[in-house]
């Protein structure tokens, strides 16, 4: 039953590595999202897809990167690790607003990736 | 989106009910109100959303003012299993597609 999968729980990389987070929905959804959480500072949107190829800034985009080449897959890129980027790593996906009846926008999260940079 | 207020944590006795506040006086009047939640080393997940009616599902049940500038989330025996960070959310269904969360309500179940 899983619907949206992190490729990996828990990763642990050194400063100045290039790190990829996969992320896979099985929905057929448009939009895809990255997020990060931090104690204290709930979760914060990094970059955002509504589709193949298209992204949007999101919150907090800095030092990170995204490729949206197939519509199930949405990836996030750490081209140079840094000890403040580490955190907990969201991925969501959802359909876009124009499909969706009864107000029910809802989004479907990953379980999360664990990243510790040392 | 509208800003949401609601209290930093809340506790609550096994078996009772729980009811989450959440303050959004700046709704306007397109904006749906929607509860997420997110047990520990899990991604949120959708509990439930409302409009102005209040709502039930086999999760929970919302109950939105009349002037809807505050809602409650309602959880009608809490269980252990209950015990999570609440998020409420208020955005409208055109326009922005992004969510923005904020830092929500942590809920403990007291055995």
């Amino acid at each position: 039953d899983v619907k949206v999968t992190q490729s990996s729980r828990y990763l642990v990389k050194r400063t100045g590595e290039k790190v990829f987070l996969e992320c896979v929905q099985d929905m057929d959804h448009e939009n895809m999202f990255w997020y990060r959480q931090d104690p204290g500072l709930g979760l914060r949107l990094i970059y955002f897809s509504y589709d193949v190829k298209m992204k949007e800034k999101g919150d907090i985009p800095e030092g990170y990167s995204v490729s949206r080449e197939k519509k199930e897959r949405f990836s996030l890129i750490l081209e140079s690790a840094s000890t403040n980027q580490t955190s907990m790593y969201l991925c969501a996906s959802s359909l876009p607003l124009l499909r969706v009846s009864s107000g029910a926008n809802v989004l479907t999260f990953g379980a999360g990736s664990r990243l510790t940079v040392l | 989106d509208a800003k949401t207020t609601q209290p930093t944590s809340m506790d609550c006795a096994e078996g009772r009910a729980a009811n989450l506040p959440c303050n959004h006086s700046t709704i306007s009047g397109n904006e749906y109100v929607y509860w997420y939640r997110q047990i520990h080393s899990q991604g949120p997940q959708y509990i439930i959303h409302g409009l102005k009616n209040n709502e039930t599902n086999e999760m929970a049940s919302l109950i939105i003012t009349e002037d809807r500038k505050s809602s409650t989330l309602i959880l009608p025996h809490a269980t252990l299993r209950d015990t999570a960070v609440y998020y409420c959310i208020v955005r409208a269904n055109f326009g922005n597609e992004k969510l923005t969360f904020g830092t929500g309500t942590r809920l403990t179940i007291i055995p």
